[in-house]
């Protein structure tokens, strides 16, 4: 039950795009196609942005993607927008109805 | 609209209980896994424990095995968390999440525990 790896922080200026990765191990990133990523503003709850790697809920703009290869899981956000300044985290599905989060990534947007 | 609201935090000395609840509406409550989520202030989401549909399967973080009991009332749309013998490294926000699919997707807004004493 180790905390996947993310990056603490990245950044990018408006308009641009940052990718976020993620890493685990064969038992939980590289096991499953359940990765699943969330945006979180300080003090709010989390809010749900990607689903079974590469999905986006209803209302989840296009900008959002996600992708994975082997045991590493990546959410890419492209032309950059002010309100996406907030933390990041991946969620991966790690067997028995149990989740492992990463340690989550603070976005700034220049 | 899914609405998940909990209740029951606050301040408990160290080796004490607390009860966590979690009041669910705007779906069927009885047709979905259950979980309980927590946040130190400042860090990270680490996962604390599941609940199945029906209430009959488990699951626990090794953190929190043998001293936290999830369970939930479907008559009442109610999810909660027994929380004993708490520890100064409990001190989080505990959110209650829906599982769809293998991951979270409805939060509720979170309820403070701090254990000091």
């Amino acid at each position: 039950q180790s905390a996947l790896t993310q990056p603490r922080s990245v950044s990018g200026s408006p308009g641009l795009s940052v990718t976020i990765s993620c890493t685990g191990t064969s038992s939980d990133v590289g096991g499953y196609n359940y990765v699943s990523w969330y945006q979180q503003h300080p003090g709010k709850a989390p809010k749900f942005m990607i689903y079974d790697v590469t999905k986006r809920p209803s209302g989840v703009p296009d900008r959002f993607s996600g992708y994975k290869s082997g045991n590493t899981a990546s959410l890419t956000i492209s032309g950059l927008q002010a309100e996406d300044e907030a933390d990041y985290y991946c969620c991966s599905y790690a067997g028995s109805y149990t989740w492992v989060f990463g340690g989550g990534t603070k976005l700034t947007v220049l | 609209e899914v609405h998940l609201v909990e209740s029951g935090g606050g301040l408990v000395q160290p080796g004490g209980s607390l009860r966590l609840s979690c009041v669910a509406s705007g779906f069927t409550f009885s047709g979905y896994w259950m979980h309980w989520v927590r946040q130190v202030p400042g860090k990270g989401l680490v996962w604390v424990s599941g609940i199945s549909s029906d209430g009959s399967g488990t699951t626990y973080a090794d953190s929190v095995k043998g001293r936290f009991t999830i369970s939930r009332d479907n008559a009442k749309n109610t999810l909660n968390l027994q929380m004993n013998s708490l520890r100064a490294d409990d001190t989080a926000v505990y959110f209650c999440a829906r599982d769809t699919r293998y991951a979270p997707d409805y939060w509720g807004q979170g309820t403070l525990v701090t254990v000091s004493s």
